[in-house]
């Protein structure tokens, strides 16, 4: 049971190219979030998937698309990459229940643009 | 979701209770409280969550208070391995989104 997991784990791009972080998860969670933290700082929530065919924005969605390709998968595309979307990038899925709700957290993307 | 705030950081003892205070006095009566950690460069980890009565798992103690204005999060016997920063986040139910603070940086020294 790998739990969450990401690919890649370190990337370098230039401004402009473009790149998409993948995520799976094998416990059959229904919803799938991803995150960025910039240095110092919380995460802040991009998009989400509450389930299999649906997202929605998060808290900063812009620059970004997201595909949930299957229950398992969901990816992060930056179609232009900017200096300002140098962070590190966490993939998350987790099942709302009646009264809990816990997130499990992939190992991150560390992503750098020049 | 209610707005938390927490102390920048604290300093712990090794073996010694760590306990880590959160305010939320705007918690509404649906909203629950969240303890996520995250240990340097990895993703964040649940820890435990409550409405109102205190619980206790394998990794922690929250403590609510009677008006839920404020929780505190106890780690029995704190370890090396516990420094890490500490989020407290308040949400409703149902809802998909949490809302990561700054946190409190916590430090256990040998």
């Amino acid at each position: 049971n790998a739990g969450v997991t990401q690919t890649p784990k370190f990337q370098v791009l230039k401004t402009g190219q473009s790149m998409t972080l993948q995520c799976a998860q094998d416990m059959n969670h229904n919803s799938m979030y991803w995150y960025r933290q910039d240095p110092g700082m919380g995460l802040r929530l991009i998009y989400y998937s509450a389930s299999e065919g649906t997202t929605d924005k998060g808290e900063v969605p812009n620059g970004y698309n997201v595909s949930r390709l299957n229950k398992r998968e969901f990816s992060l595309r930056l179609e232009s990459a900017a200096p300002s979307q140098t962070s590190v990038y966490f993939c998350a899925s987790s099942v709302i229940g009646a009264n809990q709700e816990t997130q499990y957290f992939g190992p991150g993307t560390r992503l750098l643009v020049l | 979701d209610a707005k938390t705030t927490q102390p920048t950081s604290m300093d712990c003892a090794e073996g010694r209770a760590a306990n880590l205070p959160c305010n939320h006095s705007t918690i509404s009566g649906n909203e629950y409280v969240y303890w996520y950690r995250q240990i340097h460069s990895q993703g964040p980890q649940y820890i435990i969550h409550g409405l109102k009565n205190n619980e206790t798992n394998e990794m922690a103690s929250l403590i609510i208070t009677e008006d839920r204005k404020s929780s505190t999060l106890i780690l029995p016997h704190a370890t090396l391995r516990d420094t890490a920063v500490y989020y407290c986040i308040v949400r409703v139910t149902n809802d998909y989104k949490l809302s990561f603070g700054a946190g409190t940086t916590v430090t256990v020294r040998a």
